[in-house]
C-alpha cells in the first residue's frame, strides 16, 4: 500500500492566477497520475507522470494549461494555469499499477 | 462512450432501507473496485474484487463481481445518514489506463 499527501487541500484562486498542487508519497514509484472531478461528475485521468520523463497528457489536457513535474520517485506537482472558473473541480493524484491504485486526499479548488 | 456504466446515476432512500449499486463493463474486469466519495473530498477505498463470483462485504457493505467478471454490484443493507456520499466503481480493462464508473450519488433521508 502506500500513503499520499496533497498540499494544499483546498484553495479558493482568482481567475487567471495559478495554484501549484503538491502530491508526496510515502514510498518510491514509477507513475503518477493526476485526476480531475468536476462537480457532479466522475474523475478524468488529466496526465500520467514518471520519474525522469515528460508527462503524458490525456486527450483534451495540454502542458501549457497543466504543467507538471516529477523530480523524484516520491513527489509530483500539478500546476493548474491561467485558471478561469471551469477548472473549479476536486484534483487527485493516485499512484500505482492497473490493479491497485492508491488517492491522495484530494485538493478542492474553487475559481473565483 | 463510458467504458464503466453505473447505476443508477443517483438514489434517494430513507433510513434503513436496502439499495443496490451496479456497475457494468463491456469489457473483462481485471480488478474491480468500489471507493466512496463524501460529496467535495477525496476517494475511500472500499472494496476490491478480482476473482469471477466473489464476494466481500464490510460492515453493511457487501460487493459482488459476477461469474463473467463484466458486472459487479455494490448492495448497502439498512442505510445510514453516514453512507450518503458518491459511490464510484473502477477498473482495470487492459494496459496501465484506469478507468473510473459514472458515479452513484447517494443520499439517505433520516
Amino acid at each position: 500500500s502506500a500513503v499520499i499527501s496533497q498540499k494544499p487541500s483546498r484553495d479558493i484562486c482568482q481567475r487567471g492566477t495559478s495554484l501549484t498542487i503538491q502530491c508526496q508519497v510515502d514510498s518510491q514509484v514509477t507513475m503518477m497520475f493526476w485526476y480531475r472531478q468536476q462537480p457532479g461528475q466522475s474523475l478524468t485521468l488529466i496526465a500520467t507522470a514518471n520519474q525522469g520523463s515528460e508527462a503524458t497528457y490525456e486527450s483534451g489536457f495540454v502542458i501549457d494549461k497543466f504543467p507538471i513535474s516529477r523530480p523524484n520517485l516520491t513527489f509530483s506537482t500539478l500546476t493548474v494555469s491561467n485558471m478561469s472558473p471551469e477548472d473549479s473541480s476536486i484534483y487527485l493524484c493516485s499512484v500505482g499499477a492497473s490493479y491497485e491504485q492508491y488517492f491522495g486526499p484530494g485538493t478542492r479548488l474553487t475559481v473565483t | 462512450s463510458q467504458e464503466l456504466e453505473q447505476s443508477p446515476q443517483s438514489l434517494i432512500v430513507q433510513e434503513g432501507k436496502n439499495l443496490t449499486i451496479n456497475c457494468t463493463s463491456s469489457k473483462t474486469l481485471y480488478g474491480l473496485y468500489w471507493y466512496k466519495q463524501k460529496y467535495g473530498e477525496g476517494l475511500i477505498f472500499l472494496m476490491m474484487l478480482q476473482k469471477g463470483g466473489e464476494e466481500k462485504s464490510h460492515e453493511k457493505i457487501t460487493a459482488k463481481l459476477d461469474e463473467k467478471k463484466q458486472q459487479s454490484s455494490l448492495h448497502i443493507t439498512a442505510s445510514q445518514p453516514s453512507h450518503a456520499g458518491i459511490y464510484l466503481c473502477g477498473a482495470a480493462l487492459g494496459g496501465n489506463q484506469f478507468y473510473f464508473g459514472t458515479g452513484t450519488s447517494l443520499t439517505v433521508i433520516p
